[in-house]
């Protein structure tokens, strides 16, 4: 079965430390994959896609096929980037259908 | 810019009543989705549909059902709330491969 895992429920670091939240995926063939974040009272909006492999408000993820991880990443974390992130994975099916993980709330201290 | 609007940001329903949630995309999108999003379970999908009138279950579409009567609606039906549905709901629409655009949610709270 296709499925997508964000072992961090929590995540809590400094402003200015590194900051990366884990998402790995079971599935076989080639993946498109998404990180979404949703900031306090605002709608859930797509942060980056694996397939653009571009970097937006400094984070970054990179596909790693052979580990089947998409971990998002940033060098230095700002307290505005505390919201709630999702990781969505699609492998093959139609419809534009995603499968998500169960979210990481990453809270970044002044 | 893609716009995806929900009918009601907060609602607030009896037990047994008849509720209905609509979604309306402004971008010609094929598929429609409702979700509902709860603490600690993250976003789990409730009902799809990738085209007028055809829709699809979710991983938890018992206790609703969902209408697709024009491309750019479409709307989440509680037949008989019920206060295990009290959650924020979203809808979603998306073409067949990029991301999915969501609505800003509604806050339901089932009495």
């Amino acid at each position: 079965a296709q499925r997508v895992t964000q072992p961090e429920k929590l995540l809590s670091v400094f402003k200015g430390a590194p900051v990366e939240l884990k998402c790995n995926y079971s599935y076989s063939g080639s993946p498109e994959l998404f990180w979404y974040v949703q900031y306090s009272r605002q709608r859930l909006q797509l942060l980056l896609r694996h397939i653009s492999r571009e970097s937006i408000k400094g984070f970054t993820a990179d596909l790693n096929k052979g580990e089947t991880s998409f971990h998002l990443k940033k060098p230095f974390a700002q307290e505005e980037d505390s919201a709630m992130y999702y990781c969505a994975f699609r492998g093959g099916t139609s419809y534009g259908k995603l499968t998500f993980g169960q979210g990481t709330i990453l809270t970044v201290h002044p | 810019d893609v716009k995806v609007t929900q009918s009601s940001r907060y609602l607030v329903k009896r037990t047994g009543e008849k509720v209905f949630l609509e979604c309306v995309q402004d971008m010609d999108h094929e598929n429609m989705f409702w979700y509902r999003q709860d603490p600690g379970l993250g976003l789990r999908l409730i009902y799809f549909s990738y085209d007028v009138k055809m829709k699809e279950k979710g991983d938890i579409p018992e206790g609703y059902s969902v209408s697709r009567e024009k491309k750019e609606r479409f709307s989440l039906i509680l037949e008989s709330a019920s206060t295990n549905q009290t959650s924020m709901y979203l809808c979603a629409s998306s073409w067949d491969r990029g991301g999915q655009y969501f609505g800003p949610g509604t806050r339901l709270t089932v009495t």
